[in-house]
């Protein structure tokens, strides 16, 4: 059983475009996050959501637009897609909102590719 | 802001060597957790510390945290090339409303 999962896997589109990363965990966890990934592998919090509302919404463009259509779903929309979007996005889970300790439980990544 | 640097940035070794690998901080941190990426996959948690100075073992795997909650180590013993990944530092406070602060990774190849 897949915990976190996030489609699609792979991304490769133009410049200008608008696309869509969708996320999805049956882990029955209140909190979801976005991280953008660069290619030296910095880790970075875009957004968080708890109980599907906005928690954390780091410095990110307004071409991004996070949403939650209930618990288990965090989608990421993005608009005009730009060449320095190109990273991996994750997706993660954790059972509550911060917290000492709380584990992230991480999808495999989606790897956008903007030409 | 709190911050946490990982060093080395990179490690090449032999399987069968010894490494240590170094998570430090200016700020004190309420947990630590140690995460390991799988070329192609998301992190996966290894270990979470909470207490100043305790040191938690993983099979081959050693992590202590520091007696000020300020830094973290994970040392491997007889590296396998199973071990090749990179190895990511995490650290939340109250500071941070425990927002996890992430380092930017140890990127660890070991060679057969």
């Amino acid at each position: 059983d897949t915990a976190v999962s996030q489609t699609p896997k792979y991304l490769v589109t133009q410049m200008g475009n608008d696309k869509s990363i969708k996320c999805e965990q049956n882990l029955g966890h209140d909190t979801m996050y976005w991280y953008k990934q660069d290619s030296k592998k910095f880790l970075k919090i875009m957004f968080s959501y708890n109980n599907k509302e906005l928690i954390i919404n780091e410095t990110v463009p307004n071409r991004f637009s996070p949403k939650s259509p209930d618990k288990a779903h965090l989608n990421l929309h993005i608009n005009s897609l730009e060449l320095g979007d190109s990273a991996v996005y994750f997706c993660a889970s954790s059972q509550d909102l911060g917290g000492e300790g709380e584990t992230q439980y991480f999808g495999p990544g989606t790897r956008l590719l903007v030409l | 802001t709190q911050l946490l640097e990982q060093s080395p940035q990179f490690l090449s070794i032999q399987e069968g060597e010894n490494l240590t690998v170094y998570c430090n901080s200016s700020s004190v941190f309420s947990s630590l957790q140690w995460y390991r990426q799988e070329p192609g996959e998301g992190p996966v948690l290894l270990v979470t510390v909470v207490t100043g100075g305790e040191v938690k073992k993983l099979k081959r795997l050693t992590f202590q945290f520091g007696d000020a909650r300020k830094d973290s180590s994970l040392h491997i013993t007889a590296a396998q090339p199973g071990d090749t990944g990179l190895y990511l530092c995490a650290g939340a406070s109250a500071v941070s409303n425990y927002q996890l602060i992430w380092g930017a990774g140890t990127k660890l190849i070991i060679k057969p």
